[in-house]
C-alpha cells in the first residue's frame, strides 16, 4: 500500500510549455482533490473528482484541466504554462467510508520560467 | 460552502495541552469537522473529525459543542514537533474540501 504518489516531485517549465502532473493512489479511494499552495499561503482547490470520469471545478480551475478515466489516477494539466502557476501541487485522496483516514500525496514542486 | 474562523497563530509549552480552536456558525448538518496540520512544506496530514460527538484518536481529541458552531481541536501533550499549520474544515462528503488559512502553532521548550 504505497498510499497517494505524485509524479514528477519537481519539474521546471518555460512559459507556454504543456504538462501534466500524475496523482496516483492505491486504496481504491472515491474522490481525489488538486490544490495548490503558494508560498506563504494556504491551500487553494483546483479541481477535484467523487469518481472514475466525473470533474469538478475547485476556487482557482482556470489555466488548468483533469481527467480521471480511472478511478486510481487523477491527472492535472496546464496547457499553456505561466509564471504564475509556478507552486506547490497536492494531490488528496478520500474514501466514501466517513470513518476512513483521509491521505495527501508529498508534491510537486513546479517553476514555470 | 461553511467557512470556518481559526485564531491566526497560537503558543503552547511543550508537554501542555495545546488547545486550538474553531467557529464554523454556518454549518449545515451533513457536514463533519476536520482537522489537519501541515508541517513546513509537506502534504497536509489527517488529525481526526466527527460530526456531532467527540472524538479521540491516539494523536488527538476533538470537541465539538452541542449548537456545532464551534470546535476545539486538543493536543493533550504538545511536542516540539507538533509545531506546524492547523486547519479546520467542515466538510460534505463528495463535496469541496476548503482549507481555509489556520493556525500556526508554535510549540516552545
Amino acid at each position: 500500500n504505497a498510499g497517494v504518489t505524485q509524479t514528477p516531485k519537481f519539474r521546471v517549465l518555460k512559459t507556454g510549455q504543456s504538462m501534466t502532473l500524475l496523482c496516483a493512489q492505491d486504496m481504491n479511494h472515491e474522490y481525489m482533490y488538486w490544490y495548490r499552495q503558494d508560498p506563504g499561503m494556504g491551500l487553494r482547490l483546483i479541481h477535484y473528482s467523487v469518481g472514475e470520469g466525473t470533474t469538478a471545478k475547485g476556487e482557482v480551475p482556470d489555466g488548468y484541466n483533469v481527467s480521471r478515466l480511472k478511478k486510481q489516477n487523477f491527472l492535472l494539466g496546464l496547457e499553456s504554462a505561466a509564471p504564475s502557476q509556478t507552486s506547490v501541487y497536492f494531490c488528496a485522496s478520500i474514501s466514501i467510508a466517513s470513518t476512513d483516514t483521509q491521505y495527501f500525496g508529498p508534491g510537486t514542486r513546479l517553476t514555470v520560467l | 460552502d461553511a467557512k470556518t474562523t481559526q485564531p491566526p497563530s497560537m503558543d503552547c509549552a511543550e508537554g501542555r495541552a495545546a488547545n486550538l480552536p474553531c467557529n464554523h456558525s454556518t454549518i449545515s448538518g451533513n457536514e463533519y469537522v476536520y482537522w489537519y496540520r501541515q508541517i513546513h512544506s509537506q502534504g497536509p496530514q489527517y488529525i481526526i473529525h466527527g460530526l456531532k460527538n467527540n472524538e479521540t484518536n491516539e494523536m488527538a481529541s476533538l470537541i465539538i459543542t452541542e449548537d456545532r458552531k464551534s470546535s476545539t481541536l486538543i493536543l493533550p501533550h504538545a511536542t516540539l514537533r507538533d509545531t506546524a499549520v492547523y486547519y479546520c474544515i467542515v466538510y460534505n462528503q463528495g463535496g469541496k474540501l476548503i482549507f481555509g488559512q489556520g493556525t500556526e502553532l508554535s510549540v516552545k521548550p
